[in-house]
């Protein structure tokens, strides 16, 4: 089994409807991160949480929000989703200390028309 | 000017050649990460590293800190090499800035 899942895989959607994408892990990390990726773009840095009591602003959080249920949950919600938020997003995850490495999930691929 | 930056963006090969993928950033890390993104959109860890060389099969990875510097090589590449290849440094505070990423197209 994947040890980041996300959730949908892919979704089409409509203008000004609200969304949530849906990111668990298996791997018992305390660090979860949010990612959008644009074609020709590096991926940029949505929201991140170090913990389930800590979430911070990443580069391009307008029009985003996120929520940490538990350390094993992260969502990401687009609360009135426009076209210029089509894109592929990723959630990854990372321990505390150590190696830092970070995990990705399969990614998901969100159309809003 | 972007903090990492890939080249090339762009690379054809034919089966069995050499391939180099390099990638140069402009700010302090503590570390760089090479990642693998197929065509399906998921993205695999290839390599972490921090100094010297890292081998793992056919692949390659290695860095200069002094020079700012990063190289992938695929030796004897094969058509399901082609992906998109893309290089990420940490910056501390466990924050990875990206490459866009270089796409390889391996032709049998």
């Amino acid at each position: 089994d994947a040890d980041v899942t996300q959730t949908p895989r892919n979704r089409i959607t409509k203008t000004g409807k609200r969304i949530m994408l849906e990111c668990s892990q298996t791997k018992g990390h305390d660090r979860m991160y949010w990612y959008r990726q644009d074609p020709g773009l590096g991926l940029q840095l949505i929201y991140y949480s170090f913990d389930v009591k800590d979430i911070n602003k990443g580069e391009i959080s307008d029009g985003y929000s996120v929520s940490r249920q538990a350390q094993a949950k992260f969502s990401l919600s687009l609360e009135s989703a426009i076209p210029n938020q089509t894109a592929l997003y990723f959630c990854a995850t990372s321990e505390t200390s150590g190696r830092n490495e970070q995990f990705f999930g399969p990614g998901t691929r969100l159309t809003v028309l | 000017k972007n903090e990492v930056e890939q080249s090339p963006q762009n690379l054809t090969a034919q089966e069995g050649e050499f391939i180099t993928i390099n990638c140069s950033y402009s700010v302090g890390i503590s570390a760089l990460h090479w990642l693998q993104q197929h065509p399906g959109g998921g993205i695999v860890s290839l390599f972490m590293l921090s100094s010297g060389k890292k081998k793992h099969g056919r692949l390659i990875a290695t860095i200069n800190i002094q020079e700012k510097h990063s190289s992938l090589h695929i030796t004897a590449s094969h058509p399901r090499d082609s992906a998109v290849y893309i290089c990420a440094v940490y910056k501390g505070g466990n924050k990875l800035v990206f490459g866009a990423g270089t796409i390889l197209r391996v032709k049998s």
